[in-house]
C-alpha cells in the first residue's frame, strides 16, 4: 500500500464549478497535511495545510481532514482555468525531528473555460 | 517572507562531469532543507534531508557518494551530482523548512548528454 494515494486524474471540471480532490494516507501517525499546486515545469507552491479534523477554509479553497478515515481532501470553489495544474497531497508524520513530507503522485486538474 | 532561491534553474552537462545546485533561504533561517527529484509526470521523491552542521540523511536507494549534500550554514544547502549520467537527468527541487512551513525552490532542470 502506497503511503499517500491520490487519483492521478485527469479531473476535468467546467469553469465556475467545484473541483474536489482526494487523498488517502496509510500512516496513522501522520499529523500534518498539506496541499500543493504544481504547474507544469514549475516547483510546487503551498495552497494550504491542515492539522485538525474538520474543515479549513482559505478563500476559494477548503481543506477537509478526517483522521479516522485517513482521508484529506481539497475543494476548489468557482474553479478558474488558471487553477489547471497538478495538485499534490503531502503528509508529515509528527513527532521528534522527523520533518520530512511524503507526497502523493498528484491529481491533474483541468478547468475548461 | 519565506523565499527560497535555487540555481541554476537549468543546466546541461556532459556525462561524467559534476554539477552543483545551490539552495538558499533568503529571508529566514532553515535548519532543515530537503532535496527532491521529480521525473516527468511523476511525483516528488525525497532524496535526502539536510540538517545544518551535520551529515545529510539519505533515503533508501539514494547513493550518498553520488549525490553530495552540504548544509554549511542556516541559509545554504548544496547538492552536487557527481559523475552525472543521462539517467540522472531530472528536475531537482529543494525545500527549506522555516517558521512558516515548507518553502520550495524554483527547481533545477538537469540534462546530462
Amino acid at each position: 500500500q502506497k503511503e499517500v494515494e491520490q487519483n492521478s486524474g485527469p479531473l476535468s471540471v467546467p469553469e465556475g464549478a467545484i473541483a474536489s480532490l482526494n487523498c488517502t494516507y496509510s500512516d496513522r501517525g501522520s499529523q500534518s497535511f498539506f496541499w500543493y499546486r504544481q504547474y507544469s515545469g514549475k516547483s510546487p507552491e503551498l495552497i494550504m495545510f491542515i492539522y485538525s479534523n474538520g474543515d479549513k477554509e482559505d478563500g476559494r479553497f477548503t481543506a477537509q481532514l478526517n483522521k479516522a478515515s485517513q482521508y484529506v481532501s481539497l475543494l476548489i470553489r468557482d474553479s478558474q482555468p488558471s487553477d489547471s495544474a497538478t495538485y499534490l497531497c503531502a503528509v508529515r508524520r509528527g513527532g521528534g525531528s522527523n520533518y520530512k513530507l511524503t507526497f502523493g503522485k498528484g491529481t491533474l486538474l483541468t478547468v475548461n473555460p | 517572507g519565506a523565499v527560497v532561491s535555487q540555481h541554476p534553474s537549468r543546466v546541461i552537462c556532459k556525462s561524467g562531469t559534476s554539477v552543483k545546485i545551490e539552495c538558499r533561504s533568503l529571508d529566514f533561517q532553515a535548519t532543515t532543507m530537503f532535496w527532491y527529484r521529480q521525473f516527468p509526470k511523476k511525483s516528488l521523491m525525497l532524496m535526502a534531508t539536510s540538517n545544518e552542521g551535520s551529515k545529510a540523511t539519505y533515503e533508501q536507494g539514494v547513493e550518498k557518494d553520488k549525490f553530495l549534500i552540504n548544509h554549511a550554514s542556516l541559509t545554504l544547502s548544496t547538492l552536487t551530482v557527481t559523475s552525472a549520467h543521462p539517467e540522472d537527468s531530472s528536475f531537482y527541487i529543494c525545500s527549506a523548512r522555516g517558521a512558516l512551513g515548507y518553502t520550495f525552490g524554483s527547481g533545477t532542470r538537469l540534462t546530462v548528454v
